[in-house]
């Protein structure tokens, strides 16, 4: 059974602090790796993907993979109340047919 | 404005009737998915579709079915052989079918009672 395990939470930070959110993936052959943050009530949006081994940033976040070690992790600098909100890790690929498997999430509340 | 929409946003219905989500794309995007979000779980795929008059069951298909007539258009019916029906439902669509990145309609939240 493949799986995305993501520590349920909450997770709490002060406003203007680095949150650090962590995944691992169960599949090697995983080659695409998503973020989505979800608010609660509302659909999950898409703010990250990443394809190789490394960091790529966008803004505020960055995203680091680690395919050797099948983790995948989300950095938010200067984290806003905004901020929080319920984030999905996500990791599809081939096995049989494509399929994307997400995490259950990882609750974030950013304290004013 | 290119989107996702799914319609309606809340639907009760009683027990021992079928129900039909919709979902309707501008994307172009050849592939669509159906997912059922339960709290505290992950996303579980109902069904999926990669190209018009072809769909695929996901991990959960049974008391579900869909069509795909259009390529804009992945209704989803809840049948009443759905054993635990009431859920959050999420619609989705990627360029194709691959390791690509999904992008979420609003969601219909279904209530059964």
């Amino acid at each position: 059974q493949k799986e995305v395990e993501q520590n349920s939470g909450p997770l709490s930070v002060p406003e203007g602090a680095i949150a650090s959110l962590n995944c691992t993936y169960s599949d090697r052959g995983s080659q695409s790796f998503f973020w989505y943050r979800q608010y609660s009530g509302k659909s999950p949006e898409l703010i990250m993907s990443i394809y190789s081994n490394g960091d790529k940033e966008d803004g505020r976040f960055t995203a680091q993979l680690n395919k050797a070690s099948q983790y995948v992790s989300l950095l938010i600098r200067d984290s806003q109340p905004s901020d929080s909100a319920t984030y999905l890790c996500a990791a599809s690929g081939y096995t049989g047919g494509f399929k994307t498997i997400f995490g259950a999430g990882t609750r974030l509340f950013v304290k004013a | 404005d290119g989107g996702i929409t799914q319609s309606p946003k809340y639907l009760f219905r009683k027990e021992g009737q079928n129900v039909t989500l919709s979902c309707e794309q501008n994307l172009n995007h050849d592939a669509m998915y159906w997912y059922r979000q339960d709290p505290g779980q992950g996303l579980r795929l109902i069904y999926y579709s990669q190209i018009v008059n072809d769909f695929q069951k996901g991990d959960i298909a049974e008391g579900y079915s869909v069509s795909r007539e259009k390529k804009e258009s992945f209704p989803l019916t809840v049948t009443s052989a759905q054993k635990n029906p009431t859920a959050f439902y999420l619609c989705a669509s990627s360029p194709a079918q691959g390791a690509q990145e999904q992008y979420f309609g609003p969601g219909t939240r279904l209530t059964v009672t």
